[in-house]
């Protein structure tokens, strides 16, 4: 079974600039959450989208936002770049659980291997 | 929100000890916690994870304990091998969802290097 890819592997931008990411989810997988890292913060939660679906999102300015697609391929987008956007851009995928599975049936989340922003 | 500390930030063993890292959480709901291995170039990848109704789990060399009174867990890793080298992460999530559907929060992470 294929994992988790992200396209592209390695991006340069220009502060101001707007870039897009994509994701394509493990097979059967509906569930897409997107982090991003760096050295000093470390690996922080964006957001979460389902079934073409926002359901969670992190403490991020309005500048990032994401969408699912109904193969549950995902993108975010980046608009209006700053310096200290320069990151890991990672996605993971997982089956999620069903509202009355419980906590038995919480599933793990597998990463891409990244799409490397940098800003200049 | 949740935080989640891990110590220690490096970590340096020969081949062959065993290596324990070290992970708190705040939010006493939490009760999934995931360890993840990253190696350079690469995304993280699962090693473990424990749940709350659970106090350890082992799987070959890597074991992990919770304590939820404490609300700390803990990686340990026998027989480490020159491989084991990598960046470790704990982190710490809530299920059922709500404000937490696929939110992972991480620790700051742990370099190990096994040295041969």
């Amino acid at each position: 079974k294929a994992g988790v890819t992200q396209t592209p592997r390695y991006l340069i931008k220009t502060r101001g600039q707007q870039v897009t990411l994509s994701c394509s989810p493990i097979s059967g997988h509906r569930s897409v959450s997107w982090y991003q890292q760096t050295p000093g913060q470390g690996l922080q939660f964006l957001f979460e989208y389902f079934s073409e679906t926002q359901r969670n999102k992190g403490n991020f300015p309005g500048r990032f936002s994401g969408r699912q697609f109904s193969n549950s391929r995902s993108e975010m987008n980046v608009s209006t770049l700053e310096l200290g956007d320069s990151a890991l851009y990672l996605c993971a995928s997982s089956l999620p659980p069903t509202p009355n599975s419980g906590l038995a049936y919480y599933n793990e989340q597998f990463f891409g291997p990244g799409t490397r922003l940098t800003v200049l | 929100g949740e935080n989640v500390e891990q110590h220690p930030s490096t970590l340096s063993v020969q081949e062959g000890d065993s290596a324990v890292i070290k992970c708190t959480y705040s939010d006493s709901a939490s009760n999934y916690f995931p360890w993840y291995k990253q190696e350079l170039g690469k995304g993280p990848q699962l090693i473990i994870d424990i749940r709350s109704n659970v106090g350890e789990k082992k799987d070959q060399r890597i074991a992990v304990t919770l304590n939820k009174t404490a609300k700390h867990f803990s990686l340990h890793i026998t027989e480490t091998q020159p491989e084991d080298s990598a960046v470790y992460f704990c982190a710490a999530s809530r299920w059922p969802g709500g404000t937490s559907y696929g939110k992972l929060t991480f620790g700051q992470g742990t370099i190990l290097t096994v040295h041969p």
